[in-house]
């Protein structure tokens, strides 16, 4: 079955550096993968979206890669700021033709000044 | 814009109950999406809509769920009869064209809890 994996642990960084979170799946063959910010209470806010022929996506301070390869995305914020915490939430689509996303269940980034 | 809107946006209903989730999508959207939370399972996808029409609705966990939309404005995620594993939160999110390839918008979502 399909399966996405993302740190479960909370992500601790201090303030300035920059954080990477991690996405692997598995048994899936997407045609782009998105990255989601999620704060308590709230409904998960669209952040990025790389294709399968892209290898990196940039926004801002976010940076995204996707290698197919290895089945793997990493998820990169640049000068992080304690507004940056939040779960951060990794999502595939378009397998088979499909719009509907699968959702990794996120991990939580602690920004720390 | 005001974004995707969900109401309620809680519901305490008791077993058995018959629960009814509304969504407006973001105007110009015509793909729409219901989603569940849950601290175990993460973020489920239920179903979702092309241009109004049901695509893929396997997600749905049972016959007890059941979902519409009559116009591009408007959709329910209708739940009968409720039962208590049913408590989550329940998001809608909308996006333009086929939907995935596009960032989708949340709603803030309904907290449902069924005792």
């Amino acid at each position: 079955s399909q399966k996405i994996e993302q740190n479960s642990e909370a992500l601790n960084i201090q303030e300035g550096k920059t954080a990477t979170l991690t996405c692997n799946y598995t048994n899936y063959s997407p045609a782009y993968l998105q990255w989601y910010r999620q704060d308590p209470g709230r409904g998960p806010v669209f952040l990025l979206l790389i294709r399968e022929n892209e290898k990196e996506k940039r926004k801002e301070r976010l940076k995204v890669t996707f290698d197919t390869t290895l089945k793997q995305s990493l998820f990169h914020i640049t000068a992080s700021q304690p507004a940056d915490s939040a779960t951060y939430l990794c999502a595939l689509g378009g397998g088979g033709g499909a719009d509907g996303l699968t959702f990794g269940k996120g991990t939580h980034l602690i920004i720390q000044p | 814009d005001a974004g995707v809107i969900q109401s309620p946006r809680h519901e305490v209903t008791e077993m058995g109950q018959e629960v009814t989730l509304r969504c407006k999508p973001i105007s110009g959207h015509n793909s729409l999406f219901w989603y569940r939370q849950t601290m175990m399972r993460g973020l489920e996808l239920l179903i979702y809509f092309n241009n109004n029409v049901p695509i893929d609705d396997s997600g749905m966990p049972e016959d007890r769920f059941s979902a519409k939309m009559p116009n591009a404005s408007f959709s329910t995620l209708k739940i009968q009869p409720s039962e208590p594993r049913d408590s989550a939160v329940y998001f809608c999110a909308s996006s333009s064209l086929s939907g995935g390839a596009y960032g989708q918008y949340f709603g803030p979502g309904t907290r449902l809890t069924v005792t």
